[in-house]
């Protein structure tokens, strides 16, 4: 089983707030990804990193930003939240070699109001 | 264009019966990997398979196999023995290169539903 945590599992919160959603993982894999997916749909890559220090924006433009101080630690930060960033966000971690699957954790459901 | 493709939305299956569930790819990339992951409702992704693009045999894991035709490009999931607990969205997913360092890029995913 995948040691690969997010908090808060769901959340609603009024448009402007700004939240931070938590990603850890105690594998000690060096990537880290989030990901988006409105229900039913695909996952978008909208941020990853490959170490401490390094982050990339991913294939789908998002306002959220990210930060990799710790090997460990992932999360995501929304400044100002609105109605259109209402999804689930998916924290995921693999290893760095091709073969490895990325480890996913359980989402964030976020609803902005 | 696309890089994953999967035509089936939604499938059913009996209980107990096989079902396979499509997916096509598109590379120019010698090397590249595959995976099929499930996700329930409970919105958690859940890793089943891995093919590799030189790997000369189709990956199996339990009752999950994976029939691939690197000539038509394509990774079909094989269920075997259906169960109700395999209702779910399933999605393909690939890796270019070999390095790892690339990210995966997932199809729009199939609802199987599982028939008692």
């Amino acid at each position: 089983e995948a040691d690969i945590y997010q908090t808060p599992r769901y959340l609603v919160i009024g448009t402007g707030k700004k939240i931070t959603l938590e990603c850890s993982q105690t594998m000690g894999h060096d990537k880290m990804y989030w990901y988006q997916q409105d229900p039913g749909m695909e996952l978008h890559l909208i941020h990853y990193s490959y170490g401490v220090n390094s982050t990339e924006k991913g294939d789908l433009s998002s306002e959220s930003t990210v930060s990799r101080i710790r090997t460990e630690h992932f999360p995501l930060t929304l400044e100002s939240a609105r109605p259109s960033h209402t999804s689930q966000y998916l924290c995921a971690s693999s290893v760095g070699t091709a073969k490895r699957e990325q480890f996913f954790g359980p989402g964030t459901r976020l609803t902005v109001l | 264009a696309q890089k994953i493709t999967q035509t089936q939305p939604g499938m059913f299956v009996q209980e107990k019966e096989a079902v396979t569930l499509d997916c096509t790819y598109d590379t120019s990339d010698p090397s590249y990997g595959l995976f099929w992951y499930k996700q329930p409702s409970s919105g958690e992704m859940i890793f089943l398979i891995y093919q590799g693009s030189y790997d000369q045999q189709n990956a199996t894991e339990g009752r999950y196999s994976l029939n691939f035709q690197k000539a038509r490009k394509s990774a079909n999931l094989v269920i075997s023995a259906s169960q109700l607990g395999d209702s779910a969205m399933y999605f393909c997913a690939m890796r270019e290169g070999i390095s790892g360092a690339n990210n995966l890029f997932f199809g729009t995913g199939t609802r199987l539903t599982v028939i008692p």
